[in-house]
């Protein structure tokens, strides 16, 4: 079991830019959800992926879209950056049942800042 | 709208006595609440839940109390120890799963 990863670990963007943000779940666990934490704030919930679907989402506009792959490694994307979305970026993934106790394990995050 | 509050930025406590640290929501749905613990260039880790259907829930220093009626939850650590320091977030879920965290309240454990 080696965690959740992510990647990279900083990224520097400039307004109007595209970027891709990426996670490495826990093998075995079929849930990721991607979290924005800014400055100061706690982690506010972009959505969530089972098994390769969309699962739900947060209020977080259509320019903010992912993606999980059979190999448990997830992606964020976010196009058109605005200066607003720079902040912590954090993926957790979790077995992927309906239980509310299933534990998410978080990653360590992506440093973005947008200039 | 912040559904998930935490009213106190900061707390700081000296070693060996107790920590205490609120939250409240406004969300009725909510049926299950996790409290994380973040160390800096860390993710946040999980630390104790409890389920709306309890009132109290205890693991080893840490015990976190639900008042369903107020919409207040506490975590209580003690006794607090250096190590405890951190920024602990409080989370809350419904059935479907998302978690929605609280501003976070960091903890500093002075010798």
């Amino acid at each position: 079991e080696t965690g959740v990863t992510q990647s990279p670990t900083h990224l520097i963007k400039t307004r109007g830019q595209q970027v891709t943000l990426r996670c490495s779940s826990q093998s075995g666990h079929n849930t990721v959800s991607w979290y924005q934490q800014a400055l100061g704030q706690g982690p506010q919930f972009i959505f969530q992926y089972y098994r390769e679907e969309e699962n739900g989402r947060g209020n977080f506009p259509p320019r903010f879209s992912g993606l999980q792959f059979p190999n448990y490694s997830s992606e964020l994307n976010v196009n058109a950056l605005e200066l607003d979305d720079s902040a912590l970026y954090l993926c957790a993934s979790s077995l992927g049942t309906t239980d509310p106790a299933d534990e998410q394990y978080f990653g360590p995050g992506t440093r973005l800042t947008v200039t | 709208d912040q559904q998930v509050k935490q009213n106190s930025p900061s707390l700081s406590v000296q070693e060996g006595r107790i920590s205490i640290l609120n939250c409240d929501y406004t969300n009725s749905m909510f049926d299950y609440f996790l409290w994380y613990k973040k160390y800096p260039a860390e993710g946040p880790t999980f630390l104790i839940s409890i389920s709306s259907i309890k009132d109290k829930n205890e693991d080893g220093r840490f015990t976190v109390f639900l008042n369903k009626s107020a919409k207040h939850l506490s975590l209580h650590i003690v006794p607090s120890q250096p190590g405890d320091s951190a920024v602990y977030f409080c989370a809350a879920t419904d059935s479907w799963g998302k978690l929605q965290f609280g501003a976070g309240t960091q903890v500093v454990v002075t010798p």
